[in-house]
């Protein structure tokens, strides 16, 4: 049951768009369409930014939009902001179990 | 307003065992499974496994299972977690999340700090 791998860390400019990556298997990601992503702020519980691929939770801002491509799903941020600087972890169903993505860190510069 | 409220931080020495709980409000608890998650110092999120209220069903992940022991009251409207033979490498944050659907995990616990230190 291995973590999902995401890149370390990305960074953009406010206003900027970035797109963080969470590559999976054929028995994850490539499975189904149950991907989340989940933000978190430091001390802080996370939150669901993203579920079933591309749907956005009631509060979350349109500029947050996710997809998927074979076994990798993607999280775009679009007119980065600073309070978008966090930690972000997908998620996804795996048949038998749920698996966290090694989680990405967001720099707004 | 669902809310999802954990116990306090414990310290345990390695062997033991420590039980967090998870007492939620706001919502029917019967309908919506519980998700344990758990968070190591400056690491990512690991999930633990989930229960199922309405009828005690539970799965949890391979690295837990024969550790990690998921439990509710109904009349209560609580979940716990008891994590047995603890280890230093167990030292983390645990969170309870309610789930919404597959892997969406809308509302979380404030987290619990378990210690493992001789």
């Amino acid at each position: 049951q291995s973590a999902l791998t995401q890149p370390r860390s990305v960074s953009g400019s406010p206003g900027q768009s970035v797109t963080i990556s969470c590559t999976g298997t054929s028995s994850d990601i490539g499975a189904y369409n149950f991907v989340s992503w989940y933000q978190q702020h430091p001390g802080k519980a996370p939150k669901v930014m993203i579920y079933d691929v591309n749907k956005r939770p009631s509060g979350v801002p349109d500029r947050f939009s996710g997809s998927k491509s074979g076994n990798t799903a993607s999280l775009t941020i679009s007119g980065l902001r600073a309070e978008d600087e966090a930690d972000y972890y997908c998620c996804s169903y795996a048949g038998t179990h749920d698996v966290f993505g090694t989680g990405t860190e967001v720099t707004v510069l | 307003q669902v809310h999802l409220v954990q116990s306090g931080a414990e310290v345990k020495k390695p062997g033991a065992s420590v039980r967090v709980s998870c007492k939620t409000s706001g919502y029917t608890f019967t309908v919506h499974h519980v998700h344990w998650v758990r968070q190591a110092p400056g690491q990512g999120l690991e999930w633990m496994g989930w229960i199922d209220p309405s009828n005690g069903d539970r799965n949890s992940a391979q690295n837990f299972r024969d550790r990690v022991t998921m439990t509710t009251d109904t009349s209560m409207s609580t979940a716990y977690m008891e994590l047995s033979r603890l280890r230093s490498d167990d030292t983390a944050v645990y969170y309870c999340a309610r789930a919404g659907g597959m892997v969406l995990l809308d509302c979380w616990g404030q987290g619990t700090l378990v210690t493992v230190s001789s």
